[in-house]
């Protein structure tokens, strides 16, 4: 039973550019949540999607955005890359309104 | 506004030592709280959860203990091994408060 699968892995872009980061969730999981995670801090919440649809939102500017799509698999835009969205970004998911998160590895984002 | 206090950032504990970490939350929405476990270079894995309406949880050598009227919980690992060596997040979350809120880690070095 695959587990939450991340890709990229690793993801090096200028700052400037707009980068997608994909997310499949683990079998049987419909709510997809991503979460940015600064070396040595916790996860922050960007957003969470259920049914198609962008349910929960953190304190995250416009510039990151996502989708969900019918198969539950999501992904995760960032336009005008700043240095600061250096980070790993994480994809949880869940079943709706269970709130055991499985994460996956996660995408090493660096922007220079 | 940190709604989970995390503490303490960092802990050593030896061998068959009993390790605490602790959290405290502020908001009363929250109705779930779990403990993840997380190694370099991967991404948290959900360790055990609680609700309210219980005081304590036990699974294995991992225990959560749970103070409402305090708003703090803990994690606590008996007989610590080097293998439990990684950095442990409190989150807390649930059905009013949506996302889940994560605290700022713990890294947990124990020594052989």
């Amino acid at each position: 039973d695959a587990g939450v699968t991340q890709s990229p892995t690793h993801l090096i872009k200028t700052r400037g550019q707009q980068v997608t980061l994909r997310c499949s969730p683990k079998s049987g999981h419909d709510t997809v949540s991503w979460y940015q995670q600064a070396l040595g801090q916790g996860p922050q919440f960007i957003f969470q999607y259920y049914e198609e649809e962008e349910r929960q939102r953190g304190n995250f500017p416009d510039r990151f955005s996502g989708h969900q799509f019918p198969n539950y698999s999501s992904e995760l835009n960032v336009n005008a890359l700043l240095l600061g969205d250096s980070a790993l970004y994480l994809c949880a998911s869940s079943r709706a309104f269970n709130y055991g998160y499985t994460f996956g590895s996660g995408t090493r984002l660096t922007v220079v | 506004q940190q709604q989970v206090k995390q503490s303490p950032q960092s802990l050593i504990v030896q061998k068959g030592g009993i390790s605490i970490i602790n959290c405290a939350y502020e908001n009363t929405a929250f109705d779930y709280f779990p403990w993840y476990q997380q190694f370099p270079g991967k991404g948290p894995a959900l360790l055990i959860a609680i609700r309210p309406d219980v005081s304590e949880k036990k699974e294995g050598r991992f225990t959560i203990s749970f103070n409402k009227s305090a708003k703090q919980f803990s994690l606590h690992i008996m007989d610590s091994q080097p293998g439990d060596s990684a950095t442990y997040f409190c989150a807390a979350g649930g059905t009013n408060a949506g996302k889940s809120t994560f605290g700022d880690g713990t890294t947990l070095t124990v020594k052989p």
